[in-house]
């Protein structure tokens, strides 16, 4: 069975610094990983996706993740965080199984950023 | 563009009412999917279709039921609401190819309350 785990539940982050969301995943063959962001009351936009090659993905609003076969992760990174970053982040997995490729979602890491 | 279209967008029911969440998307996507939101615990599936004339269980499909009414549409049923269906709830739609393939998108979610 598929499984995620986004081990921090909050993280608060001073604008400009950095910052890292952990994601840990459960996959029994080659994963599709995706990092969804939800601002308060909206829906889910994609930030980024890994489905194969460069390991190192570039996604909107600056975010990047990198995808490490051998820990089972796909941490999310910023260099400078900015206040409108202020939303719930979501890590997934997937895979091209038969048509439906259904996805398996962490529980999320709100993230606060102090002025 | 309007993507994927819930309505309502919120909605508040008495217990053992009945009620239908519409979907519907304008891209032309094969596959469809009802999630529920719950605090702590991420997105949760609840049914989905692969394709139009199909539909399948999720995670968590107890009290609920669907339809796929056409390539364009995919209803959410509660029959007999119960408080523990207090829940925001999201669409998606996938495509079955090009560059958006095995990429989820999602609508901005149904907020319901059952008293």
């Amino acid at each position: 069975a598929q499984s995620v785990t986004q081990p921090d539940i909050h993280i608060t982050v001073s604008e400009g610094a950095s910052l890292e969301l952990r994601c840990n995943y459960s996959y029994g063959a080659t994963p599709y990983l995706f990092w969804y962001v939800q601002s308060p009351g909206q829906g889910l936009q994609l930030l980024l996706k890994y489905f194969s090659g460069d390991t190192l993905v570039q996604g909107i609003k600056g975010f990047e993740a990198e995808f490490k076969r051998s820990q089972s992760s796909f941490n999310l990174r910023k260099p400078s965080v900015h206040w409108s970053d202020a939303a719930e982040y979501f890590c997934a997995v997937g895979g091209n199984t038969g048509t439906a490729s259904k996805l398996t979602f962490g529980t999320g890491t709100r993230l606060q950023v102090t002025l | 563009n309007a993507g994927v279209t819930q309505t309502p967008k919120f909605q508040v029911l008495k217990t053992g009412q009945s009620m239908t969440l519409q979907c519907a998307q304008d891209m032309n996507h094969n596959s469809m999917y009802w999630y529920r939101q719950d605090p702590g615990m991420g997105l949760r599936l609840i049914y989905y279709s692969a394709s139009e004339g199909t539909t399948d269980k999720g995670e968590v499909p107890n009290g609920y039921n669907v339809s796929r009414l056409n390539k364009r549409e995919f209803s959410l049923r509660l029959e007999s609401a119960a408080p523990s269906q207090t829940s925001v709830y999201f669409c998606a739609s996938r495509p079955l190819g090009g560059a958006g393939k095995n990429i989820q998108y999602f609508g901005a979610g149904t907020r319901l309350s059952v008293l």
